[in-house]
């Protein structure tokens, strides 16, 4: 089963814009982590987020987590062509630390 | 260094074949995962290695499907009298306790195609 749930499920931007990507979760998590899928093969880790912690930067990305909505957000500033993918979300309850993933986004950045 | 790398990364095989997939992990990680991925889906959790052991297999959909990893390293997943539905992306990833146990880094993965 599939507990994240990520909106948009397809966004399409110009080069040069920002990418706002959203994530809703159903139970209690340690950690959430948002991961990068290039052709539908291996999955790239972007950054992690803890219960405790609401925000987190890394480079050109800003995740949020509001526990109490059991949502999270990632942000990618200043979009280039390089970023079209698949981006997912993916919790931890912390139950031997696998992951539950969404659905995923894709992203498709114009150049 | 090396990251986590699967073998083959494309297996077609026949209905009713018994498929090996291979995962060997990034050196000295003791956790090893096994998930699978269906067209337009996310991964789905399989099965947890901590060590030589399965500590978590609950994922496995049936009992045609087993996973060892008799040394601690290399994991191999097995799937008996394949069915067309186990069509899907299986992917495999590690992780280590001193980078977090929950950073978990993902191999290239295997598509699996049953006819």
């Amino acid at each position: 089963s599939q507990q994240g749930e990520e909106d948009p499920q397809a966004l399409s931007i110009q080069e040069g814009e920002n990418a706002t990507m959203n994530c809703s979760y159903k139970t209690s998590i340690n950690n959430l982590q948002w991961y990068r899928q290039n052709s539908g093969r291996g999955l790239v880790h972007l950054i992690l987020i803890r219960s405790n912690e609401r925000e987190k930067h890394s480079g050109r990305l800003r995740v949020t987590l509001d526990t109490s909505k059991k949502s999270s957000s990632l942000l990618i500033t200043a979009s280039r062509a390089a970023d079209t993918a698949s981006y997912f979300c993916a919790t931890d309850t912390g139950a031997n630390s696998k992951l539950t993933f969404g659905k995923g986004i894709t992203l498709s950045v114009r150049p | 260094g090396a990251g986590v790398s699967q073998t083959p990364s494309n297996k077609v095989t026949e209905k009713g074949k018994y498929v090996e997939l291979r995962c060997d992990p990034i050196s000295g990680h003791t956790a090893l995962y096994w998930y699978r991925q269906s067209l337009g889906q996310g991964p789905e959790f399989l099965i947890y290695f901590q060590g030589t052991g399965a500590a978590d297999d609950s994922g496995l959909p049936n009992d045609r499907f087993f996973a060892v990893r008799p040394e601690g390293s290399v994991s191999t997943l097995k799937i008996q009298r394949t069915e067309r539905g186990d069509s899907a992306v299986y992917l495999c990833a590690s992780s280590s306790p001193r980078s977090g146990r929950a950073s978990q880094y993902f191999g290239p993965g295997t598509r699996l195609t049953v006819l």
